[in-house]
């Protein structure tokens, strides 16, 4: 079946520091990708989002590339902030293989501190 | 600015007991989701609700039903709590099945099974 693995945290880092959060995944079809961004007692909000290969997600700094080749969409930001830690989400949705709903990566809790 | 609306935000039940999550969302959609968040173990889906009228099981669907009341409306029944169902449980819904447009998700409902 389908599944996303990405790096475990928790990931610590001082404010202005550049940030990669790796995930790669398996699919049976051809999925669209997204990084979901939770914070503390709240629930998901879609950071961005990616729908074919070597498409750019971008949304506040933040970006990944839909890389077929090595099937990766790993998250990137080039000055972290405090108002950036939260938990951080890989999922893809592969609806060519007859089912609905997301799969999502275990999550990757990220610490910025000042 | 509602967006998808979960009742209650916190619950804690008996072994053994019922209770029925609710969810409703605003924004004219389609599809309803429902998933369950663990420690280390991200979101996996329960069921899901293509339209009003139809469900489909999930991942994890075993010990939950779900009822599609009407477009807007998507509720979770635990018939028979078990303390393995301790849980976040998040609803979701989007416009269009298939990872086009990106789920948008309630603030969960926090449970406890003693």
């Amino acid at each position: 079946g389908d599944s996303v693995t990405q790096m475990e945290g928790p990931v610590t880092l001082s404010e202005e520091a550049f940030l990669t959060i790796n995930c790669t995944y398996t699919a049976t079809g051809y999925p669209s990708l997204f990084w979901y961004v939770q914070y503390p007692g709240e629930g998901l909000q879609l950071l961005l989002k990616a729908t074919k290969a070597d498409d750019k997600g971008s949304n506040k700094g933040f970006e990944a590339t839909y890389r077929k080749e090595t099937t990766s969409f790993h998250l990137e930001k080039g000055s972290v902030q405090v108002s950036d830690s939260a938990v951080y989400f890989c999922a893809l949705s592969d609806f060519g293989r007859g089912a609905d709903g997301l799969t999502f990566g275990k999550g990757t809790h990220l610490i910025i501190q000042p | 600015n509602a967006g998808v609306t979960q009742t209650p935000k916190f619950q804690v039940l008996k072994t053994g007991q019922s209770m029925t999550l609710q969810c409703a969302q605003d924004m004219n959609h389609n599809s309803m989701y429902w998933y369950r968040q663990d420690p280390g173990m991200g979101l996996r889906l329960i069921y899901y609700s293509a339209s009003e009228g139809t469900t489909d099981k999930g991942e994890v669907p075993n010990g939950y039903n779900v009822s599609r009341l009407n477009k807007r409306e998507f509720s979770l029944r635990l018939e028979s709590a078990a303390p393995s169902q301790t849980s976040v449980y998040f609803c979701a819904s989007t416009g269009q099945q298939g990872g086009v447009q990106p789920q948008h998700f309630g603030d969960g409902t926090r449970l406890s099974i003693l």
